[in-house]
């Protein structure tokens, strides 16, 4: 089974509108970590935003927060008021067990309409 | 601080030929790691490390081997290189294994 899934392949958003990109994990451990990084197409990858599982409430940083449920075992992405840099790929991820490893989902490719 | 360097940027390799990907850090992170990215699969762990001496498998190995003389330094060999290693290879630290980690420029890998 896969550890994180993305099913948004692509997503368009108006600049300056929310958007909410989705991500579900699967583990059997109780404590775990989710992050959200961002590849624009210059091609490197930039760390935005980490949730422990833990957490009692969700995390923030700047225009991004990510919605936690744990039950539901999702963690999803918003990023508010768009911006035209806000194009580009985005990955959730995991890390989980002893080794502390993580596992990274497909990707959604986010383009933002002037 | 330069963060996480990552030499070459672009490489061509023939089928069988080896090379080592080299990977550095100057922040003092103990853990280090390889990915390997391919087109609709998001990023895949190839082997990491949590401080010098120690290494382990990630997701998948087979073709790789590393080292981890140094704190600062996780070079990635490809002992034979194979088409199906064609790849973008990124290199990864962070300060403690399981924190946010930074992620060198990446090594474009074509096997021919």
């Amino acid at each position: 089974a896969q550890k994180i899934t993305q099913t948004q392949p692509g997503m368009f958003v108006q600049e300056k509108e929310a958007v909410t990109l989705d991500c579900t994990y699967d583990t059997s451990d109780q404590s775990y970590g989710l992050f959200w990084y961002k590849q624009p197409s210059s091609g490197e990858m930039i760390f935005l935003i980490y949730q422990g599982s833990y957490d009692e409430q969700n995390a923030t940083e700047g225009r991004y927060s990510l919605n936690f449920q744990k039950a539901r075992k999702s963690a999803n992405l918003v990023i508010s008021a768009s911006q035209l840099g806000d194009s580009a790929m985005y990955f959730c991820a995991m890390r989980e067990g002893p080794g502390n490893q993580f596992y990274f989902g497909t990707g959604t490719s986010l383009t933002v309409i002037p | 601080n330069a963060g996480v360097t990552q030499t070459p940027k672009f490489q061509v390799l023939k089928t069988g030929q080896s090379m080592t990907l080299q990977c550095a850090q100057d922040m003092n992170h103990e853990y280090m790691s390889w990915y390997r990215q391919d087109p609709g699969m998001g990023l895949r762990l190839i082997h990491y490390s949590v401080g010098a001496g120690i290494t382990d498998q990630g997701e998948v190995p087979n073709g790789y081997n590393v080292s981890r003389s140094t704190t600062e330094d996780f070079p990635l060999r490809l002992l034979s290189a194979a088409p199906s290693q064609t790849s973008v290879y990124f290199c990864a630290s962070s300060y403690f294994p399981g924190y946010e980690q930074y992620f060198g420029p990446g090594t474009r890998l074509t096997v021919t």
